[in-house]
């Protein structure tokens, strides 16, 4: 099994839409939880920390929840510039090196 | 703050020749940087830990003979893929952590996209 597994998608949305996708992580003695955004042959960026009581930056929304070893983030009024990849990462419970999920991809349209 | 840049950006070489990838961290001291690689539709895998004066860790199933790490400075870390195949053409990218060791934010580069022919 994976260790950070998410929906490759891609989800399509119009401008000013929510959207909102899931990760799962196999570990449960992980300890840090991250989004990062990567763009099309880019490196991938921090977008933000997860924390366990949830966190808000902007227009993104970050979950965790530990017992279901799941993190979400949620984007409200997308904007044609939220077009990327979004990766969920989790550090290693051994070692705290970060492991990454494969991505999830969205595609906001006009 | 927290450059991290790379070098080249991109190479084409052929089957069989070396490639040296230089990681930098420019405005701050790493004394630990990482390596990936990431595929085409895949996630970022760690290839190794570079650690500043000692000899670099390896992921399992990374051929340390065929990825030699050497970090001589607190600001350089270089990735040499060895006698290189057309399967190791992959995006390279490295990240360095703030000085504080693994658990440090790590601040990536912009990568190097290497095809072997």
């Amino acid at each position: 099994r994976k260790e950070v597994e998410q929906d490759p998608g891609p989800f399509n949305v119009p401008e000013g839409a929510t959207v909102a996708f899931n990760c799962t992580y196999s570990n449960s003695a992980s300890q840090s939880f991250f989004w990062y955004r990567q763009d099309c042959r880019k490196e991938p960026k921090l977008l933000m920390s997860v924390y366990s009581s949830g966190n808000e930056d902007g227009r993104f929304t970050a979950q965790l929840n530990r017992a279901s070893q799941y993190i979400s983030l949620l984007i409200r009024d997308s904007k044609l510039s939220d077009s990327a990849t979004y990766l969920c990462v989790v550090t290693r419970s051994n070692d705290y090196k970060l492991s990454f999920g494969a991505g999830t991809t969205v595609t906001v349209r006009a | 703050g927290a450059v991290v840049s790379q070098h080249p950006s991109w190479v084409i070489c052929k089957s069989g020749t070396s490639v040296k990838i230089e990681c930098r961290s420019l405005d701050f001291q790493a004394t630990t940087m990482f390596w990936y690689r990431q595929f085409p539709k895949q996630s970022l895998m760690l290839m190794a830990t570079s650690n500043e004066g000692s000899k670099a860790t390896y992921e399992q199933g990374v051929e340390k003979d065929k990825f030699l790490i050497n970090h001589a400075s607190l600001t350089l870390s270089t990735l040499t893929v060895t006698s290189a195949h057309p399967e190791d053409s992959s995006f390279y990218i490295c990240s360095a952590g703030g000085g504080r060791g693994v658990t440090d934010t790590q601040y990536f580069g912009p990568g190097t996209r290497l095809t072997v022919l």
